[in-house]
């Protein structure tokens, strides 16, 4: 599986939009991009995921670069049950890894 | 329309016991992960179970511990002679299978376990 590179932490303000980066340069043709959340004390859960092109969903919005070396995470608009672990999960094969992940923390 | 069921949420044992994990995995979905949470650090694969076999369980740890996914009843992680560095939070996660690399998977709340 490729290997990511994600912030440890960013901060954000409540309504304002968030953009989370992830880098995986050693991405392969096939692999698709996940995206996973995991709030506090809880399990993650799924958020979104793509190939090549832009993706959206009512939880958030993927978009990949045009070479797949990278992709943000985009939550329009922020909310404080928005504040978790985001992991950045790209890889073909039938086991996904997750790195540290970027703990998103949202203000009032 | 259950997710997926993990069962104890918190157990707590003393060191040298055993630690039995259970996870039902969502209707329909035939295959079965477990991975890892220590304190403060991400997710480490342990091991990935399809119906009556073990995938691969390049993550787990050699010695005192096991992983089943039998035929009828839930997937069981199993650990013997618990240590305190196996306290952790042990996460099921389950997928229908379909490995066109869009491998979604749907986890449960976990077991935390904690070993005095």
């Amino acid at each position: 599986d490729a290997k990511t590179t994600q912030p440890n932490s960013m901060e954000s303000n409540e309504e304002e939009p968030v953009h989370l980066p992830c880098n995986h340069s050693t991405i392969s043709g096939t692999d698709y991009i996940h995206w996973y959340r995991q709030l506090p004390s809880q399990g993650p859960e799924y958020v979104i995921h793509g190939l090549t092109s832009n993706v959206n969903n009512r939880m958030a919005s993927l978009a990949i670069a045009e070479d797949r070396k990278s992709s943000t995470l985009i939550l329009h608009r922020a909310t404080l049950r928005d504040a978790a672990v985001y992991y950045c999960s790209p890889g073909g094969s039938y086991i996904p890894t997750f790195g540290r992940g970027t703990s998103l923390i949202v203000h009032p | 329309n259950a997710g997926v069921m993990q069962n104890p949420r918190h157990l707590v044992r003393r060191r040298g016991q055993e630690a039995r994990l259970r996870c039902s995995p969502m209707k329909g979905h035939s295959h079965v992960y477990w991975y890892r949470q220590l304190p403060e650090e991400g997710l480490k694969f342990m091991v990935y179970l399809q119906k009556e076999n073990i995938i691969d369980e390049s993550g787990m740890p050699k010695e005192r511990f096991s992983a089943e996914f039998p035929k009828e009843g839930p997937s069981i992680l199993r650990i013997q002679q618990v240590v305190r560095g196996d306290s952790a939070a042990y996460f099921c996660a389950s997928s229908p299978g379909q490995h066109s690399g869009a491998n979604v998977l749907t986890f449960g709340a976990g077991s935390r376990l904690t070993v005095l």
